[in-house]
């Protein structure tokens, strides 16, 4: 059964640091990779979706990668933001979707 | 832009109560979803459509039951509401068309059964 594991689950940093959160998953037949955000109270935004047979994509300040072969993924957000600060979810398709429990960041001002 | 919507943000029910939970969708999307998330437990998937009046059960079906008559909506119901079914509920949905499937989420509703 594939496990999604996210670490850390809560990250401190200063504003404008460059930082990364990461995704590991178990079993690397993936369809897709998808990371989220999630504001207090709200649903989840998608924010990025990595095919199986791509490496990266990119948004903006966003980055994110795909190992497949080593069930990893990592997004990286560059020149951090308060309003950066949110929950970040990924998510990897089998059929269907399993999620990881999420990084809360926290960007300080 | 997709857009998901749900029925409530807010909602209190009574232990025994009937309670319908309605998502719709407007980008003619083939499969929705119904999740709950908790603190701890993240999401969990409960029920999932890939077409009309279809259904699959997710990991935590129990205690609940969907319907979808229409493309567009798709409905969560719990037959006799517990207290341990407080929790967000939040209701997605993606297209098959493009390959990418790519999931789209509704704003939640925040479900409290006392």
């Amino acid at each position: 059964k594939q496990e999604v594991t996210q670490i850390p689950a809560a990250l401190s940093v200063p504003e404008g640091e460059n930082l990364v959160l990461n995704c590991s998953f178990t079993d690397s037949a993936i369809y897709n990779l998808q990371w989220f955000r999630q504001d207090p109270g709200k649903g989840l935004t998608s924010l990025l979706l990595i095919q199986s047979s791509q490496r990266e994509q990119t948004s903006g300040r966003l980055n994110a990668s795909l190992d497949k072969s080593s069930g990893r993924s990592t997004l990286y957000i560059a020149a951090s933001q308060p309003g950066d600060s949110a929950t970040y979810l990924c998510a990897v398709r089998n059929t269907p979707l399993v999620f990881g429990k999420g990084t809360r960041l926290s960007v300080i001002a | 832009d997709v857009k998901v919507t749900q029925s409530s943000r807010y909602l209190v029910k009574r232990t025994g109560e009937k309670v319908f939970l309605e998502c719709v969708q407007d980008m003619d999307h083939e499969n929705m979803f119904w999740y709950r998330q908790d603190p701890g437990l993240g999401l969990r998937l409960i029920y999932f459509s890939y077409d009309v009046k279809m259904k699959e059960k997710g990991d935590i079906p129990e205690g609940y039951s969907v319907s979808r008559e229409k493309k567009e909506r798709f409905s969560l119901i719990l037959e006799s509401a517990s207290t341990n079914q407080t929790s967000m509920y939040l209701c997605a949905s993606s297209s098959t068309s493009g390959g990418t499937y790519e999931q789209y989420f509704g704003p939640g509703t925040r479900l409290t059964v006392t």
